[in-house]
Order: C-alpha cells, then structure tokens, then sequence
C-alpha cells in the first residue's frame, strides 16, 4: 500500500520561504506525477502544482512564479518550496500522487504551516 | 482557469435518501472529471475519476455521470460514512481546479 508523509517546519515567517518534503513508501516514486495541494482552514482545495520523476513540473500561475519544485528518486522523495510567504499562504499542505498526472488517488495526511511572524 | 461550480454548497439528508450533487464546468472539459469525498481533519478520498469510472474499493453506492461541462456524483442511498463534503475536481487543463465543494450533513 503506497503511503505519503509530508514533512517540514510547521510555522514560517512572512517574506521568507516554506519548505516541504513528502516521503513516499509502499511503492516506487518513478513514472508517477507527484503533486502538492492546499486548503487553508475552512476552505476548499488549491493546486499548487507537479512535478514528473523526470523533473519536469507545472504549477499554478495564480502562485506568480513563487513554486519551486524537486523529486530525489533515490530517497523516493519529493519537495515544495513556496517563497516570500504571507499569511495567505496559510494552509493544511498535502502531497499526492497523480494517477497518470490526472487526478489523485493516494494522499499524505497534510502538514499544517502556519505563516506568522 | 477552468472554473468549477457545486450546487448545492450544502445539503441535509437522512441515512437511506438518494443524493444528488452537480459539478459545472466554466468550459467544455470532456469526461476529464474527479469526485473525492474528504471528512474532517482528513485527506481527500478518489470516489471517481474519467466521470463515471469507479475507483476500487469504493461502494457501488456512489456513482458519477456527465460529460462537457456537466456532472452529477450520486450516492443512491446514503449511510452514515457517507456524510462528508464532496469535490470535484478537473483534469483537463492546467491548472488543476477543484469545485468549492458540498457538504453532506445529517438532517
């Protein structure tokens, strides 16, 4: 059974730059997309973007360019970065993997990130 | 963007009713729809994908149908696991958008 753990510093400071690291176990992280969701509190859900084992990547243009994404293959596992945060930012952040990069059929439990000063 | 709209935003409804929940689509998207089911403090569940294709494991209970730019997820008679928000998700263009979903509660 493919499992997903999302991991990473729960609080960052605005201006400066989140990160996030989902650890995927149970199956291989090759010839899958692999993608990064959120929802702030009480909201509904946003895709943040994917990113292909090759390293190829799209991402949501209403984030303006501030999505950084990476896979390592070796530790079957993939990275978000989200730089100059501000509490818009805040959100419960999930990792998943997209079923032939369509629609998302495994998911992390998500990872709260609080972005406060 | 593609948009997505739900109606109802919410609903009540007892254990046994039939349920019916509308997704549509700001332009024409094909069958290239998802439905999840998500409970509180819990990650999304696929329930369906391609608009109608079951995903394993999920009760036959839920069905989905449409194509274009509009879909309907159904659940015939409806348990207490069931109640849930729901959202649908597309998969045609990029970027990737969900509906704003509905949420089942009990009446």
């Amino acid at each position: 059974q493919v499992q997903l753990q999302e991991s990473g510093p729960g609080l960052v400071k605005p201006s400066e730059t989140l990160s996030l690291t989902c650890t995927v176990s149970g199956g291989s992280i090759n010839n899958y997309y692999w993608s990064w969701i959120r929802q702030p509190a009480g909201k509904g859900l946003e895709w943040i973007g994917r990113i292909y084992t090759s390293g190829s990547t799209n991402d949501n243009p209403s984030l303006k360019s501030r999505v950084t994404m990476s896979v390592d293959t070796s530790k079957n596992q993939f990275s978000l970065k989200l730089s100059s945060v501000t509490a818009a930012d805040t959100a419960v952040y999930y990792c998943a993997r997209g079923n032939t990069g369509r629609y998302y059929d495994y998911w992390g439990q998500g990872t709260l990130v609080t972005v406060s000063s | 963007a593609i948009q997505l709209t739900q109606s109802p935003s919410s609903l009540s409804a007892s254990v046994g009713d039939r349920v019916t929940i509308t997704c549509r689509a700001s332009q024409g998207i094909s069958s290239a729809l998802a439905w999840y089911q998500q409970k509180p403090g819990k990650d999304p569940k696929l329930l369906i994908y391609d608009a109608s294709s079951l995903e394993s494991g999920v009760p036959l209970r839920f069905s989905g149908s449409g194509s274009g730019t509009d879909f309907t997820l159904t659940i015939s008679s409806l348990q207490p696991e069931d109640f849930a928000t729901y959202y649908c998700q597309q998969f045609n263009s990029y970027p990737l958008t969900f509906g704003p979903g509905t949420k089942v509660d009990i009446k």
